[in-house]
């Protein structure tokens, strides 16, 4: 059973970094065509990717934050880590990571999915 | 704002067949394939259908997907009052280099 959840801290300041932490059970980040997203959601409001890891460490990022995110793997601990700098109250939401088990391009373009999720942790940006 | 437009909102009553659609553009939705995936408030999102028609395990068949150019759809026929829930679809884009999620679609069950 794969299982994925969220961690880190719930209050910071604006400003501050947030460092969010992925643990991934149920397989391997080094398995070949396995990925991990981030994706977040503001309090009644839509989802918003942020970022995705490839097992080969190869990195993707959101045009509109990629100055402001870090995302990495750790393998040896099957986690991923998200970071997030110079937080503002509208940063505001509930963050998940999920699972990508492959991707692969055929001539329906791009495949690739999140399954499962993570519980999501919820993060509030405020002085 | 998403680039992915969806309905804010949708409603059935049990029983019925519902669709809910998802429009897009040629650098994402006409380009790649869409997942969808839905959501019960307070609750993790979980993924109904990907790769514009493939039901993971566990999903009834009451649930189906489809793509045309640059549009993509939900149906649900037999509408239950467990479907109630927001939807979300979810596309790469190209020329993001990154995923695109959808506006989101409330379903009420009447």
């Amino acid at each position: 059973q794969i299982t994925l959840k969220e961690s880190g801290p719930t209050l910071v300041k604006p400003t501050q970094t947030l460092t969010l932490t992925c643990t991934c059970s149920g397989f391997s980040l080094r398995t070949s065509g396995v990925g991990v997203g981030w994706i977040r959601q503001p309090p009644g409001k839509a989802l918003e990717w942020l970022a995705f890891i490839y097992w080969n460490d190869d990195k993707r990022y959101s045009p509109s934050l990629r100055n402001r995110l870090t995302i990495t793997k750790d393998t040896s601990k099957n986690q991923v880590v998200l970071t997030m700098t110079n937080m503002d109250p509208v940063d505001t939401a509930t963050y998940y990571c999920a699972h990508s088990p492959t991707y692969y391009y055929d001539i329906g373009g791009y495949h690739n999915w999140f399954d499962p999720w993570g519980q999501g942790t919820l993060v509030t940006v405020s002085s | 704002q998403s680039v992915l437009t969806q309905t804010p909102s949708a409603s059935g009553t049990p029983g019925q067949r519902v669709t809910i659609s998802c429009s897009g553009s040629t650098s994402n939705i006409g380009s790649n394939s869409v997942n969808w995936y839905h959501q019960v408030p307070g609750t993790a999102p979980k993924l109904l259908i990907y790769s514009n028609n493939q039901r993971p395990s566990g999903v009834p068949d009451r649930f189906s997907g489809s793509k045309s150019g640059t549009s993509a759809s939900l149906a649900i026929s037999g509408l239950q009052s467990e479907d109630e829930a927001d939807y979300f679809c979810a596309a790469w884009d190209d020329s993001l280099n990154g995923w695109l999620f959808g506006g989101g679609t409330k379903l009420t069950v009447l």
